[in-house]
């Protein structure tokens, strides 16, 4: 398994507060993205990054913002929490596979509810 | 048309049968194409890529249709264990990042 964690795994929390996820990674990998997961829609991605400090938007990203000071680490930011973003959140990262593409590779996810 | 469209199922299946998933694309430059299996509350892992000839692994079988833009999955001898939701995923073309997730369809197989 790509060694991948995410913190906290679990979390409530209340609508206005800000609350950060984190996504940690052992693998080196240049490309690291953030993702939500909500019944009746795929994965969505949130906020993606190409390299240290090197982010850009993804599909969903109105309300979140991210940082990567490190390549191991990329943080998911909620400025101000509100009960839309109740989802569960899948950190991943990609290396290119043998086609020039990419394969990429999720953490265990945080599940995230804003009351 | 959606950009990737699967069959939500449920997909019943007695042990032991063969079941297949097809999944749809809208972009015909796509050029990255994957299945991923997606267990109860957990996070999504890598089934098989998917490549131009078609590949196979074990019980698992991959084709790639570009012409009428689809992938299927076929999966014989079925076990309990792959009891899950297989998720069809295809890139946008272009740069790393661009992967669009099917909804996934969920199997489920009975003793």
């Amino acid at each position: 398994d790509a060694g991948i964690t995410q913190s906290p795994r679990h979390k409530v929390t209340e609508t206005g507060t800000p609350v950060t996820l984190r996504c940690h990674q052992t693998e080196n990998h240049r490309y690291m993205y953030w993702y939500r997961q909500d019944p009746g829609h795929g994965l969505r991605l949130i906020h993606y990054s190409y390299g240290v400090k090197d982010t850009d938007k993804g599909e969903v990203s109105d309300g979140y913002s991210v940082s990567r000071s490190k390549t191991e680490d990329f943080l998911l930011t909620l400025e101000s929490a509100t009960s839309s973003q109740t989802s569960v959140y899948f950190c991943a990262i990609s290396d290119p596979n043998r086609e020039g593409g990419e394969t990429q590779y999720f953490g265990p996810g945080t599940r995230l509810l804003v009351l | 048309r959606k950009e990737v469209e699967q069959d939500p199922g449920p997909f019943n299946v007695p042990e032991g049968a063969t079941v297949a998933f097809n999944c749809t694309y809208s972009n015909s430059a796509s050029q990255s194409f994957f299945w991923y299996r997606q267990d109860c509350r957990k996070e999504p892992k890598l089934l098989m890529s998917v490549y131009s000839s078609g590949n196979e692994d074990g019980r698992f079988t991959a084709q790639l249709n570009r012409a009428s833009q689809y992938i299927s999955l076929l999966i014989r001898d079925s076990k309990l264990s792959d009891s899950a939701t297989y998720l069809c995923v295809v890139n946008r073309g272009g740069s790393q990042g661009n992967l669009i997730f099917g909804k996934g369809t969920k199997l489920s197989v009975k003793p």
